[in-house]
């Protein structure tokens, strides 16, 4: 799978929104972008992903470039419940395992 | 409904100890993965199965690791002669095994803690 590259921390204040940046650059036709979150002690959890269009689900919205070189993940309005690490990860057409990097350490301020 | 269970939930074990961990996956869900986590860093790849089969098991880092999934449902993770590098977060992952591959998409287990002394 392609390299992602993702800020190693980012903090935000609640109930404002915040946008996750990740880079792609080298990205081909066929892969998927995902995104995953993983919050203290947990395993990781599905956030959403996209193939070209932009995406909103119930926990965010996932904007692509028209390059399709990055993407921004958006959470319209943080709660301390959302801070975790958040995973930016592409997926090719083989259905084989994914490879995490060491995404960003998002923490949230009350 | 029931999401992916791991069992147990904790493990210590003696260095030269056999263990074996277990993983329920989403009822119909056709593939099944395995990660380790260590302290710190992200999950990375194990061996996944499709079914009962095992398609991949690139990611398992000796010999002393073997996985199964003898009826394309429950799954084992066993690490025989434990070594104090074992000592990670094991995570089961599952999914529907869309042909799509791209846009499957995976859940996780709440892990197994194994700690080797």
């Amino acid at each position: 799978d392609a390299k992602t590259t993702q800020p190693n921390s980012m903090e935000s204040n609640e109930e404002e929104p915040v946008h996750l940046p990740c880079n792609h650059s080298t990205i081909s036709g066929t892969d998927y972008i995902h995104w995953y979150r993983q919050l203290p002690s947990q395993g990781p959890e599905y956030v959403i992903h996209g193939l070209t269009s932009n995406v909103n689900n119930r926990m965010a919205s996932l904007a692509i470039a028209e390059d399709r070189k990055s993407s921004t993940l958006i959470l319209h309005r943080a709660t301390l419940r959302d801070a975790a690490v958040y995973y930016c990860i592409l997926r090719g057409g083989g259905a084989d395992g994914l490879t995490f990097g060491k995404g960003t350490h998002l923490i949230i301020q009350p | 409904g029931a999401g992916v269970s791991q069992s147990p939930r904790y493990k210590v074990a003696k260095r030269g100890q056999d263990v074996a961990l277990r993983c329920d996956p989403i009822s119909g869900h056709v593939s099944l993965f395995w990660y380790q986590q260590a302290l710190g860093q992200g999950p990375e790849f194990l061996t996944y199965f499709q079914n009962e089969a095992q398609l991949d098991k690139s990611g398992l880092p000796s010999d002393r690791f073997f996985a199964e999934r003898p009826e394309g449902s429950v799954s084992t993770l066993k690490i025989q002669r434990t070594q104090q590098e074992d000592s990670a977060v094991y995570l089961c992952a599952s999914s529907l095994g869309l042909t799509s591959g791209g846009a499957d998409t995976q859940y996780f287990g709440p892990g197994t803690r194994l700690t080797v002394l």
